[in-house]
């Protein structure tokens, strides 16, 4: 079983639409939680982080996680054809920027 | 100005052959990473180097050898193409090693393919 689990899609929702992106985790050490966005032949950036159980809201992106079930959420209200990418969720349990990242979810909005 | 710039973006090359990749970052950070993304949009770490120091290597084959000049430059050289190596490659950077939120900087990327 890999340590971060994530649907890697396609998902195609119309423009507008509240997408949802999910990831699971098995490891209970990760404790840092960040959110990468990464368009089509580019390197991914960073959208969101957070480290506490919750959310954490950022405009139209809201970062969850709920550390008991081991689930992190991204939200993505009033979806734009400009949030067409791969989304990564990625985790760290500490120190030394060890990331371990979720193998992405690939959206597309569609105009 | 590109924060993290690596070349070459593609890289075509016989199964054998050694080959670099070169990357370099303008942003002063002290530390630099080399990732891997294979076919499936998989991202793994290979190697982090804070201050030209090696701080993580994650199981690398010996064929794959990092080299930090000094903070600003993370080269990889890669012994004895395999198929298996065709990948995409990242160079990042960050500010410091220690914040496990720090942000990741990330170049765009080198596209082998080993034929």
């Amino acid at each position: 079983q890999k340590e971060v689990e994530q649907d890697p899609g396609p998902l195609s929702v119309p423009e507008g639409a509240i997408v949802s992106l999910n990831c699971t985790y098995s490891n209970s050490a990760f404790q840092y939680f960040m959110w990468y966005r990464q368009y089509s032949r580019k390197g991914p950036e960073l959208l969101m982080y957070t480290y506490s159980s919750g959310n954490k809201e950022d405009g139209r992106f809201t970062a969850q996680v709920d550390k008991s079930s081991k689930y992190i959420s991204l939200f993505i209200r009033d979806s734009q054809p400009s949030d067409s990418a791969t989304y990564l969720c990625a985790l760290n349990s500490g120190g030394y920027q060890k990331v371990t990242f979720g193998t992405g979810t690939k959206l597309q909005v569609i105009p | 100005d590109t924060a993290v710039s690596q070349t070459p973006k593609y890289l075509v090359t016989q199964m054998g052959n050694d080959k670099s990749i070169k990357c370099e970052q303008n942003l002063g950070h002290d530390t630099m990473y080399w990732y891997k993304q294979d076919s499936k949009k998989f991202l793994k770490i290979m190697f982090s180097y804070n201050n030209k120091e090696l701080i993580i290597n994650e199981t690398v084959p010996n064929r794959f050898s990092p080299k930090s000049p000094d903070k600003a430059h993370l080269n990889l050289h890669i012994n004895s193409l395999e198929l298996g190596d065709s990948a995409v490659y990242f160079c990042a950077s960050s500010l410091t090693l220690k914040d496990p939120l720090e942000k990741l900087f990330f170049g765009s990327g080198t596209q082998l393919s080993v034929l």
